[in-house]
């Protein structure tokens, strides 16, 4: 069964520091896979996507995340941190051959000044 | 706004009570989801609708009833709720041969 793991309940990083949000998934093929943000009260918003090519994908807001296949994993990176990155973010991947997106169970991601 | 909207944004009702949620998208997509999200599970996959045709639902108790007139409205209708049906629920759009959802902001529901 197709799956995504997000290990961290909450991550902690300084103002101006490099944050990694991590994510690991199983899939049966190739993966498509995705970053979502979810401010407080609102809904997710689209953050990026890997579906094929360079393994270093970036996306909205200054983040990137790193496609490796070995490891399986889909880690959402920013070089320097802002306190306004303090969100809930979720990493999905695609259903292989459907229209369904499985959803990990959220990161919390505290930005300290 | 993001293009898909929920109303309302907030409800509280009782267990005896019938009310429904409303989602509106402008994007031209043609599949819209029903999500519930509770605190630290993964989010929920309750509905999918497909050019207007029910092609999922999760399991979810019959107390929960979709209806989608047309492609750009979707609705969710609420009767004898439970206290752990307490969640935001959370509106989707998108495009068959795209990838990615366009989510609402949610309805946070109440069940007192």
């Amino acid at each position: 069964a197709q799956s995504v793991a997000q290990p961290e309940d909450q991550v902690n990083v300084a103002e101006g520091n490099p944050l990694t949000v991590k994510c690991t998934y199983s899939v049966s093929g190739n993966p498509y896979l995705f970053w979502y943000v979810q401010y407080p009260n609102r809904g997710l918003q689209f953050l990026l996507k890997y579906i094929t090519g360079d393994n270093l994908v970036k996306g909205s807001y200054g983040f990137e995340a790193e496609f490796n296949k070995s490891q399986t994993s889909f880690h959402l990176k920013k070089p320097s941190a802002l306190v306004s990155d303090s969100a809930l973010y979720f990493c999905a991947v695609r259903d292989t051959g459907t229209y369904k997106y499985i959803f990990g169970t959220g990161t919390r991601l505290k930005v300290l000044a | 706004e993001t293009g898909v909207t929920q109303t309302p944004r907030h409800l509280v009702m009782g267990m005896t009570n019938k009310k429904s949620l409303k989602c509106e998208q402008h994007l031209g997509h043609n599949a819209m989801y029903w999500y519930k999200q509770s605190a630290k599970k993964p989010l929920e996959l309750m509905f999918v609708y497909s050019l207007e045709e029910r092609v999922e639902n999760n399991s979810v108790p019959s107390r929960f009833s979709p209806e989608c007139p047309n492609s750009s409205h979707l609705f969710l209708h609420l009767h004898t709720l439970q206290p752990e049906d307490s969640a935001l629920y959370l509106c989707a759009s998108s495009q068959e041969g795209q990838y990615g959802y366009t989510f609402g902001s949610g309805t946070r529901l109440t069940v007192v």
